[in-house]
């Protein structure tokens, strides 16, 4: 039972491009959600899709966008990158049908993203 | 505004002695709580939550944690710690009348001492 996979593991872009990341639940799971993790920090809670909306946002800019798709898995896009978007992205996937809010989370190892 | 707070930067335990890692909480309504182990450019790992019920709540790999909802905490413990248990620990939050969205601490990071 394959669990969240996230691709690609790392990547290396330059101020002001586009990047776009992937994320595939753990089967069975339905919601996605999607943190960013900077160096020495907590996760901080991007936005979160279910039935291929967005459900939930925290305090990201416009820049930062998502997608999810019939088959769950989803989407990151972040454009006019900048130094400060370095970071870990880790997406979460869990069950609205099997209790929703009070289900722990399961996280993928993430895309480090590194702007030069 | 729900919030988490992990006071601790790092702990430092000596190889077999006990272990504890501090969290603290604010929510409006009632707290679903959690605690994630990160190894090293890993994600994070589920531990154990508190839901409802008992107040002392058992979880992967000896961990525990005990609920006290009069000083909102929510900390984190092991009887004998290993020194593999040495990684990044959080904790985790999610106010059960907002759905869905979850906050996390800053992380506590523990090192066990051989």
């Amino acid at each position: 039972d394959a669990g969240v996979t996230q691709s690609p593991t790392h990547l290396i872009k330059t101020r002001g491009q586009q990047v776009t990341l992937r994320c595939s639940p753990k089967s069975g799971h339905d919601t996605v959600s999607w943190y960013q993790q900077a160096l020495g920090q907590g996760p901080q809670f991007i936005f979160q899709y279910y039935e291929e909306e967005e459900r939930q946002r925290g305090n990201f800019p416009d820049r930062f966008s998502g997608h999810q798709f019939p088959n769950y898995s989803s989407e990151l896009n972040v454009n006019a990158l900048w130094l400060g978007d370095s970071a870990l992205y880790l997406c979460a996937s869990s069950s609205r049908r099997a209790g929703g809010s009070n289900q722990p989370q399961h996280f993928g190892d993430g895309t480090r993203l590194s702007i030069l | 505004a729900q919030s988490v707070a992990q006071p601790e930067d790092q702990v430092n335990v000596a190889e077999g002695n006990p272990l504890t890692v501090k969290c603290t909480y604010s929510v409006s309504g009632n707290p679903y709580l959690f605690w994630y182990v990160q190894y090293p450019n890993r994600g994070l790992q589920f531990l154990l939550k508190y839901i409802t019920g008992d107040n002392l709540v058992k979880g992967s790999y000896g961990f525990e944690a005990e609920f006290n909802k009069s000083q909102t905490s929510f900390h984190l413990k092991k009887p004998s710690a290993l020194v593999s248990d040495s990684a990044l620990y959080f904790c985790a939050v999610r106010d059960s009348n907002r759905d869905d969205k979850i906050i996390f601490g800053k992380g506590t990071r523990l090192h066990i001492l051989p």
